[in-house]
């Protein structure tokens, strides 16, 4: 059974940083695409961004509103994929996801709250 | 950035009745190499993560029940529940993931009428 369980979430102060973790289990997590995607309470999903797997480069990308300020990155040896928060803001409030696949998120995590407070 | 546009933003069907939610990308998510569109949807009830229903437009993923089904033509997506169960209630995403920034529909939210 595959496992996503995300965790690092709480409160932060505008302009702090966070690093949340998700750990995987029950897949191939090296040769998985993985992402962040976040909700807001009561809105949709938002994609915040991708690690592609290093066989196809290990390439990052990210959404417009958090490119600059976040970074995604990977442990393949301990299946630990990480996104690291920096000048959070108020609207980065949110539950975030992580996400396993390339053509559709096959598998999530239960999620993680962060909420940014001024 | 390509914008996917659900509509409606809500709809009430009865029990045994069919849903439809539609889904409009602002440009093409088809490969022409693998004439594949890059289309997904999901469903998420309250309190949960999003499932994946449906990937390549049209393909459902394995346990998902058979009154789903989706469907395209262009850049219309279709997402089609056949006779509406109770544990159907939910919100309804698209997702494309033919280009980055990956983006998702606003949700459609399906309730019992």
């Amino acid at each position: 059974e595959v496992q996503l369980v995300e965790s690092g979430g709480g409160l932060v102060q505008t302009g702090r940083s966070l690093r949340l973790s998700c750990a995987a289990s029950g897949l191939t997590f090296s040769n998985t695409w993985m992402s962040w995607v976040r909700q807001a309470a009561g809105k949709g999903l938002e994609w915040v961004g991708l690690i592609k797997r290093k066989a196809d480069g290990g390439t990052t990308h990210y959404a417009a509103p958090v490119n600059g300020r976040f970074s995604i990155s990977r442990d393949d040896a301990t299946n630990t994929l990480y996104l690291h928060m920096n000048g959070l803001k108020t609207e980065d409030t949110a539950v975030y996801y992580c996400a396993a696949g390339a053509t559709g998120f096959d598998h999530w995590g239960q999620g993680t709250l962060v909420t940014v407070s001024s | 950035d390509i914008v996917m546009t659900q509509s409606p933003d809500s709809l009430a069907v009865s029990l045994g009745e069919r849903a439809t939610i539609n889904c409009k990308s602002s440009q093409s998510v088809l490969y022409s190499y693998n004439n594949k569109n890059y289309l997904a949807w999901y469903q998420q009830k309250p309190g949960q993560p999003p499932k994946l229903l449906i990937s390549w437009a049209s393909t459902r993923e394995s346990g998902v029940p058979d009154r789903f089904s989706g469907s395209e033509s262009g850049t219309d997506f279709t997402l089609t529940i056949s006779s509406l169960q109770a544990e159907d209630v939910a919100v309804y995403y698209c997702h494309q993931y033919y280009t980055t920034p990956w983006t998702f529909g606003q949700g459609t939210k399906v309730e019992i009428k």
